[in-house]
């Protein structure tokens, strides 16, 4: 079942904090997160597995709460490089095998 | 170090032709994963390969078709093609399956199908 993501899209301003959600109905395995931008491949951010953890690096961030089956993304003081369309893709089994589930995506335009 | 690669950049084809898409993926991985993207949506998976074996494969029709090599490149086919197949279709290699294994994906091959 494919995750829900909100918001759709948002406009910020450089500097701007932003967050992304993601949601499932089912439990979780992994919970993986990627920004593409227009014309190109996803590129990967940051994967948590369950068991609930946040991890981080520069100011991009997530946290993965096990027992609501969400996961958030965290985008602090963005810049202007930030922006595109960012997905999760979540796993089940564990195994891998049935690929990433990924949701429709959020659009995230950062303006000077 | 070489990130996934994948050719060709862009294929345009008609209804009812066969497409042969192909991929490396990055030295020292051993899956590849096919996606398949249509415009404004997520990638959605087609199939995974381990080690020239089929361990997983997504809700697409019988027309597509894969395959891994020795050296743990593939190739993703399509028979039949509809103007429905026409999308970005993407690989995406990792050290090996399962859920924590990071996938990396290469710049995808553009089909469009008239």
């Amino acid at each position: 079942q494919q995750p829900v993501q909100s918001p759709q899209a948002v406009i910020l301003r450089e500097g701007e904090d932003a967050v992304i959600n993601c949601s499932s109905s089912k439990a979780l395995y992994s919970v993986h997160w990627y920004r593409q931008k227009h014309g190109e491949a996803p590129v990967f951010l940051m994967i948590l597995l369950k068991g609930g953890e946040q991890k981080g690096h520069d100011k991009i961030s997530a946290s993965f709460n096990e027992k609501k089956q969400q996961s958030s993304l965290y985008l602090t003081a963005s810049q202007l490089s930030y922006s595109g369309t960012y997905f999760c893709g979540t796993e089940i089994s564990g195994g891998g095998a049935d690929g990433l589930t990924f949701g429709k995506g959020t659009h995230l335009i950062i303006q000077p | 170090d070489a990130g996934v690669t994948q050719s060709p950049t862009h294929l345009i084809k008609t209804r009812g032709q066969h497409v042969t898409l192909r991929c490396s993926p990055i030295s020292g991985h051993k899956s590849v994963s096919w996606y398949q993207q249509v415009l404004g949506q997520g990638p959605q998976f087609i199939f995974q390969y381990y080690e020239k074996e089929e361990r997983g494969r997504g809700n697409f029709p019988d027309r597509f078709s894969a395959r891994q090599f020795p050296n743990y490149s593939s190739e993703l086919n399509v028979n039949a093609l509809l103007l429905g197949d026409s999308a970005l279709y993407l690989c995406a290699s990792s050290l090996s399956t399962g859920g924590q294994e990071t996938q990396y994906f290469g710049p995808g091959t553009r089909l469009l199908v008239l």
